[in-house]
């Protein structure tokens, strides 16, 4: 069975360009959160969907948005990018609140 | 804000040793996870744990969901050169919002 697919696995961006991350889920899992890391910490809360509908966003600025579409897949979106997004963007699938499984993430580099 | 503290660290140790590490947090949690992520990958799940007082193993892995709910430690026996690389704990405090705070990690090493 495939794991969690994001695409694309690494980008570079210049600052005050938008960018699109994607997320496939594992399948059967109806859920999709978003995580940024940046390098040395932990994963940072950004986006919980479920069923097509936010459930939970973290603290971060109305620059990010996200989606998820009716196959469950999602679509993280960054606009205005600053240096300071330059992370690897994690995407995590769960059944609900349980099994929480992350993709190999998108390493995203503004310059 | 909820916040884990994790410790130690970083630790650098010889094949064959029993490695502890732990997570506390000043929140209550209804779940606390245990990760090991390598360079340039995702997180890989290690235990979920569900219940206060909870003893999970898995193989050389064993982790306990604090009673208090409030904290949780990781423990690998008999430490071996692939078990290098970050561990993360997790915990899931609020319900319905997927939500994931996570700790700063513990880097461990191990000399053959």
């Amino acid at each position: 069975d495939a794991g969690v697919t994001q695409s694309p696995t690494h980008l570079i961006k210049t600052r005050g360009q938008h960018v699109t991350l994607r997320c496939s889920p594992i399948s059967g899992h109806k859920s999709v959160s978003w995580y940024q890391q940046v390098l040395g910490q932990g994963p940072q809360f950004i986006f919980q969907y479920y069923e097509k509908e936010e459930r939970g966003r973290g603290n971060f600025p109305d620059r990010f948005s996200a989606r998820q579409f009716p196959n469950y897949s999602s679509e993280l979106n960054v606009n205005a990018l600053l240096l300071g997004d330059s992370a690897l963007y994690l995407c995590a699938s769960s059944f609900w609140d349980r099994g929480y499984t992350f993709g190999s993430g998108t390493r995203l580099t503004v310059v | 804000g909820q916040q884990l503290n994790q410790s130690p660290q970083s630790m650098f140790i010889q094949e064959g040793e029993d490695v502890s590490m732990n997570c506390t947090s000043s929140s209550i949690f209804n779940t606390w996870l245990w990760y090991k992520q390598d360079p340039g990958e995702g997180p890989v799940l290690l235990i979920a744990l569900y219940k206060a007082g909870e003893l999970t193993s898995n193989g050389r892995l064993t982790a306990q969901f604090g009673i208090t709910r409030k904290d949780s430690f990781l423990n690998i026996s008999a430490s071996i050169p692939s078990d290098v690389g970050i561990y993360f704990c997790a915990g899931d405090g609020s319900s319905n919002t997927g939500k994931l705070i996570f700790g700063q990690g513990t880097t461990l090493q191990v000399k053959p």
